[in-house]
């Protein structure tokens, strides 16, 4: 599958401790993007990254790092993880990180907290 | 800031009748807009963008400067097209803001 993988699929933890979520982009993407998914929230960026670079910052808790690889995956780290932090993490992918580039989503992994 | 409004979280529509999801954008100026679809158990992905003027799946989209508005169509509507709609939209070099969403439920 060429398109942008994320693991685990599924993450059940407890609060105060820290997960690392990972995504591999597409191949030939050099951006990726990292969204989080509440129910009364919507989808909401966190962070962008290009070719290893940050590139823009959204509502990223400082809980919250993310860092993107020489290899191009990334991993967003969740630390002293709280009940509310329970939601959908996207990871999404493009070619040049541009505003106007079409993003190509992977399927997520789903946080609960407890 | 950018700002994405889409006034309805859920939306029943019979099979066959026409389809309107709203989506309006808060600053003037020539954003590039788009809408994303996420159908159930698959990604979300790109259902269409403006700048293309394209039709996707008998959706349309069309930006609307007077109104800021950027509203998804069809004209009748089918089952498959149940799923959760966003719009979303960029200008210059601020990043993707997506709407809340639309759920899009079609009534057989």
């Amino acid at each position: 599958d060429s398109g942008v993988t994320q693991t685990p699929k599924h993450l059940i933890t407890a609060t105060g401790q820290r997960v690392t979520l990972r995504c591999s982009p597409r191949s030939g993407d050099l951006s990726v993007y990292w969204y989080q998914q509440s129910l009364d929230q919507g989808l909401q960026f966190l962070i962008q990254y290009y070719n290893g670079e940050e590139r823009a910052k959204g509502n990223i808790l400082e809980r919250f790092s993310a860092q993107q690889f020489p290899d191009l995956h990334s991993e967003l780290n969740l630390s002293s993880l709280e009940l509310g932090d329970s939601a959908l993490y996207f990871c999404a992918s493009s070619v040049f990180g541009l505003p106007t580039d079409t993003q190509y989503f992977g399927p997520g992994t789903r946080l609960t907290v407890l | 800031a950018q700002r994405v409004t889409q006034p309805e979280k859920l939306l029943s529509v019979f099979k066959g009748a026409p389809v309107e999801l709203k989506c309006n954008y808060s600053y003037s100026g020539s954003p590039e807009l788009f809408w994303y679809v996420q159908y159930s158990r698959q990604r979300l992905q790109l259902l269409l963008r403006h700048i293309s003027r394209e039709s996707i799946k008998g959706f349309t989209a069309d930006l609307n400067k007077g109104e800021t508005s950027f509203h998804l169509k069809k004209p009748f509507a089918q089952e498959e097209d149940s799923a959760m709609y966003y719009c979303a939209t960029s200008r210059g070099n601020e990043k993707l803001t997506f709407g809340t969403g639309t759920r899009l439920t079609i009534i057989p």
